[in-house]
């Protein structure tokens, strides 16, 4: 197992196009999350799934934004009509489904809106 | 929600000196601490975490303390080499719940050689 991989690694499109990202976690964890990190900030927690129920979305993921685990296993992000404001670092982490347990990082997937 | 402030947000030190980041939480309710190093252009990486029933843990060069009374915790770091140089996160999180971790802004760390 390799970790947590994440695709396209960067991905340019015009303002108004919809980009969709692929978060693969590593095998053994059920928990997994989006973040989305833009320059000299943290990351900020955008929504969480247990297995294929997704249990918390942050306020800041409006309703251009759309996550989903269809099978439990791997997990996309979908932006409609892309924002100038959308352009960041979105990241993927799983863990285990167990109480106090880390989070293990993909590399992210860089977005730029022309 | 939980709020995490994370100071300072830029550290230079000389190599082999030792360097602090502090970090405070205002959920008393957060029970998993963790830190993560993100060089640039990577993933953030987990160096230490601590929970709250114990109130220091050390890893080779890398310690974490934590203070559940003021709510705040840090990370030390000794003998500091150039490879250290990166930015550092803070996190808390509560068990209890869906395990949200909530980041502070970060430290950038430069071990000056």
């Amino acid at each position: 197992d390799t970790g947590v991989s994440q695709n396209p690694r960067h991905k340019i499109t015009k303002r108004g196009q919809n980009v969709t990202f692929r978060c693969d976690p590593i095998s053994e964890h059920n928990r997994l999350y989006w973040y989305r990190q833009t320059l000299g900030q943290g990351p900020e927690f955008l929504t969480y799934f247990q297995n294929e129920a997704q249990l918390e979305k942050s306020r800041l993921l409006s309703d251009r934004f759309s996550a989903e685990r269809p099978k439990g296993s791997f997990s996309t992000l979908e932006i409609q009509r892309t924002e100038q404001g959308d352009s960041a670092m979105y990241l993927c982490a799983s863990s285990l489904d167990s109480a106090l347990r880390p989070q293990h990082f993909g590399d992210g997937t860089r977005l730029s809106i022309l | 929600g939980e709020n995490v402030e994370q100071h300072p947000s830029t550290l230079s030190v000389q190599e082999g000196d030792s360097a602090v980041i502090k970090c405070t939480y205002s959920d008393s309710a957060s029970n998993y601490f963790p830190w993560y190093k993100q060089e640039l252009g990577k993933r953030p990486q987990l160096i230490i975490d601590i929970r709250s029933n114990v109130g220091e843990k050390k890893d080779q060069r890398i310690a974490v303390t934590l203070n559940k009374t003021a709510k705040h915790f840090s990370l030390h770091i000794t003998e500091t080499q150039p490879e250290d140089s990166a930015v550092y996160f803070c996190a808390a999180s509560n068990s209890g719940g869906y395990q949200k971790v909530t980041f502070g802004t970060g430290t950038k760390l430069q071990v000056i050689p």
